[in-house]
């Protein structure tokens, strides 16, 4: 049972434009949420995070929303770099633990 | 500080063969914990440590075990290796339970089971 659900393995968008990454998770009891970028041959490290009890967090290029009801959470890249190019794992916080989603591979186009 | 490092970053093991995979931090962080990640299934949490002298399973934890005798180190043992566990391993720290303390990673172990 995939608790938290990245359902597009990968998304490819150009130079400039906005990269929008989505997830969906099932637990209401999940209480904090966090995107962390993957690099080939790397370990993940955090790129941003929200709380349950906020729908939006902002931090430069990067924007996380998040929409309770629908049990759904967006990564917004605005605008898109090539350094960017990665894949994103959204991860929800229950019993003390990460609960991770499969991963999007994003990939920036000149 | 050197963050999260792990020991060995590539291993090839024939079936039945046993191993450990070291994971050491330096950022005195309390919880630990072991992931592995496979094509199509993101990170999955083994096994896991609250603190020194404590382990719990996660959400994968049969055919590993693990031990967390120094705060600082996190042991990964497969007593009889099987080919369902070649996978990427990695290792993580926070310093309190995930949430507003973001879990470091370290940079893998690439596991071979023949």
């Amino acid at each position: 049972d995939q608790q938290v659900k990245q359902n597009s393995p990968s998304l490819s968008v150009q130079e400039g434009r906005i990269s929008i990454l989505n997830c969906d998770y099932t637990n209401s009891m999940f209480d904090y949420f966090l995107w962390y970028k993957k690099y080939p041959a790397e370990g993940p490290t955090f790129l941003i995070s929200i709380s349950s009890i906020k729908d939006k967090n902002e931090d430069g290029r990067f924007t996380v929303f998040l929409n309770k009801s629908a049990k759904h959470l967006s990564l917004h890249i605005v605008p898109s770099q090539p350094g960017d190019s990665a894949v994103y794992f959204c991860a929800a916080r229950g019993a003390q633990k990460l609960v991770f989603g499969q991963g999007t591979r994003l990939t920036i186009n000149p | 500080n050197a963050g999260v490092t792990q020991t060995p970053k590539f291993r090839v093991l024939k079936t039945g063969q046993s191993m450990t995979l070291l994971c050491a931090q330096d950022m005195n962080h309390e919880y630990m914990y072991w992931y592995r990640q496979d094509p199509g299934m993101g990170l999955r949490l083994i096994h896991y440590s609250v603190g020194e002298g404590t382990t719990a399973k996660g959400e994968v934890p049969d055919g590993y075990n693990v031990s967390r005798l120094k705060k600082q180190n996190f042991l990964l043992g497969l007593e009889s290796a099987a080919p369902s566990q070649t996978s990427v391993y990695f290792c993580a720290s926070s310093k309190i339970a995930g949430g507003t303390d973001t879990q470091y990673f370290g940079p893998g172990t690439r596991l071979t089971v023949l």
